[in-house]
C-alpha cells in the first residue's frame, strides 16, 4: 500500500489543462519540500518531469508544472496533447528513519 | 547518460540473483544511485539507494535480503539479492539520483520469481 495518495484516473481533452493530486502526510510531502513527478508510458521506463516540487529538467516542456500546499503535492499538465497519454507517479522523500523515498500508487491519464 | 542493467532472469524461490547495472556518459562517482521496481502492472516501489559515500538505505520490505552496491572504477552498480520470494517478481530499474529525485533511469531488467 503506498504512503502517497493519488486519483486512480484523469482524464481530459486536447488543449485542455488536468491536475493530478499527490496527498501524504507530516512524514513526507508536508516536510520534505521534493516530491518529484515521473511520466511512464507502456512499454517504457519512467521520466522524470518535475523535481523539488516545480522544477523543471531541461528538455521538458513548459506544459509541466508542480506545487505544493500542505501535505499534498500537484502537477498540472495545460494544453493537453495526445502524447501526454500515460501514467504519472509522485514520489516524496520521506526521511532516513523508514522508507527513504515513498512513490504514490500512480495516476492513469487519458486524452479524449 | 546511459544505464544498462544485466542479471534479471527466473529464479527459484529462496535462491540468490545479482543485478548489475553499466553507467556511462556522466561521472558515476558523484551521483547517488538507485533501485526501484514495478510488478507486473504494478506501480512504482523504490527498493535501495547507496550515496556518493557509501550510505545505504533499503526499504523494509527487502531489509536483511538485499544488499545494494557500487564500484565506481568500474562505472557500475550492484543489488545482491538473496532469499528471493514471489513477492519480489518485478522489473528492477537503476536509477540516478538529483536531488531528492531520481533523473535518469534504465530500461529495466526483469526478475521472475517461480518455482
Amino acid at each position: 500500500q503506498s504512503a502517497l495518495t493519488q486519483p486512480a484516473s484523469v482524464s481530459g481533452s486536447p488543449g485542455q489543462s488536468i491536475t493530478i493530486s499527490c496527498t501524504g502526510t507530516s512524514s513526507d510531502v508536508e516536510t520534505y519540500n521534493v516530491v518529484s513527478w515521473y511520466q511512464q508510458r507502456p512499454g517504457q521506463a519512467p521520466k522524470l518531469m518535475i523535481y523539488e516540487g516545480t522544477e523543471r529538467p531541461s528538455g521538458v516542456s513548459n506544459r509541466f508544472s508542480g506545487s505544493k500546499f500542505g501535505n499534498t503535492a500537484s502537477l498540472t499538465i495545460s494544453g493537453l496533447q495526445a502524447e501526454d497519454e500515460a501514467d504519472y507517479y509522485c514520489c516524496s522523500y520521506a526521511g532516513t528513519y523508514t522508507s527513504t523515498y515513498v512513490f504514490g500508487p500512480g495516476t492513469k491519464v487519458t486524452v479524449l | 547518460v546511459q544505464l544498462v542493467e544485466s542479471g534479471g532472469g527466473v529464479v527459484l524461490p529462496g535462491r540468490s540473483l545479482r543485478l548489475s547495472c553499466a553507467a556511462s556518459g556522466f561521472t558515476f562517482s558523484s551521483y547517488e544511485m538507485n533501485w526501484v521496481r514495478q510488478a507486473p502492472g504494478k506501480g512504482l516501489e523504490w527498493v535501495s539507494s547507496i550515496s556518493r559515500s557509501n550510505t545505504i538505505y533499503h526499504a523494509e520490505s527487502v531489509m536483511g535480503r538485499f544488499f545494494i552496491s557500487r564500484d565506481n572504477s568500474r562505472n557500475t552498480l550492484y543489488l545482491e539479492m538473496n532469499s528471493l520470494k514471489a513477492e519480489d517478481t518485478a522489473v528492477y530499474y537503476c536509477s540516478a539520483s538529483g536531488r531528492y529525485s531520481f533523473d535518469h533511469w534504465g530500461q529495466g531488467t526483469l526478475v521472475t520469481v517461480s518455482s
